[in-house]
């Protein structure tokens, strides 16, 4: 499996601020996933990050809220925008070294707290 | 949508017992694949066993095996000797091919296992 990191682990931001996060793989990998954790939930997909071509999102998430993008294949940026205590969540990004088969591997995840 | 349920916010096991923690899904599709992911207090989301859907023979890793039942939509996991170790918040997870070059993970909502010693 991938080495997976992400910066920072952690912050506290204040709202209408944008802070991003970074996900850095060992390895070339295919696909970059970014996940949201709220509270004691469980986590849900934000968008998938292909190199090469535009975010895909999901239901929900916005490109002018998670703005995203996939330099390499081996980097990935998620960027919160305007901030507010409602994004205070875990936000996880996962990799998958193939396509469809291929199981997802997580980072350690970024602690965000909103004031 | 996909959806995952898992019906067990929490379980408890002494230590060296055994517990299987359960997991149904809801798919109209024949392709896919499951998963289990623990997650403990660290947050770090790890990979416990993988099953695919075409497959049979249910997965076994070590201590943890899972019971797949492909008509009944089920997919439990067993965790033999259980160890301190093993408390964390567990995760059931289906993942579907959502089109084109992108492939969703859904999960459930989680089972915190706790274990006594």
């Amino acid at each position: 499996s991938a080495v997976i990191s992400q910066k920072p682990s952690r912050d506290i931001c204040q709202r209408g601020t944008s802070l991003t996060i970074q996900c850095q793989v060992d390895s070339q990998v295919t696909m970059m996933f970014w996940y949201r954790q709220q509270p004691g939930q469980s986590l849900t997909l934000i968008a998938t990050a292909n190199q090469g071509s535009e975010a895909t999102y999901e239901s929900g998430f916005v490109i002018d809220k998670f703005p995203i993008s996939r330099p390499n294949l081996t980097f990935s940026t998620l960027t919160v925008s305007n901030m507010s205590p409602e994004d205070s969540s875990i936000y996880l990004c996962s990799v998958s070294t193939s396509g469809f088969t291929d199981t997802q591997y997580f980072g350690p995840g970024t602690r965000l707290t909103v004031l | 949508a996909q959806t995952v349920t898992q019906s067990q916010p929490e379980m408890s096991v002494q230590e060296a017992e055994t517990v299987t923690l359960s997991c149904t899904y809801d798919t109209s599709e024949s392709d896919y694949y499951l998963f289990w992911y623990k997650q403990p207090p660290s947050r770090q989301m790890i990979l416990v066993i993988r099953q695919e859907a075409y497959k049979q023979q249910n997965a076994t890793e070590n201590r943890f095996s899972v019971n797949f039942q492909k008509a009944a939509k089920s997919f439990s996991l067993k965790i033999s000797d259980s160890q301190l170790g093993d408390a964390a918040m567990y995760f059931c997870a289906y993942l579907e091919d959502s089109g084109g070059s992108n492939y969703k993970l859904t999960f459930g909502k989680g089972t915190l296992l706790t274990v006594n010693p």
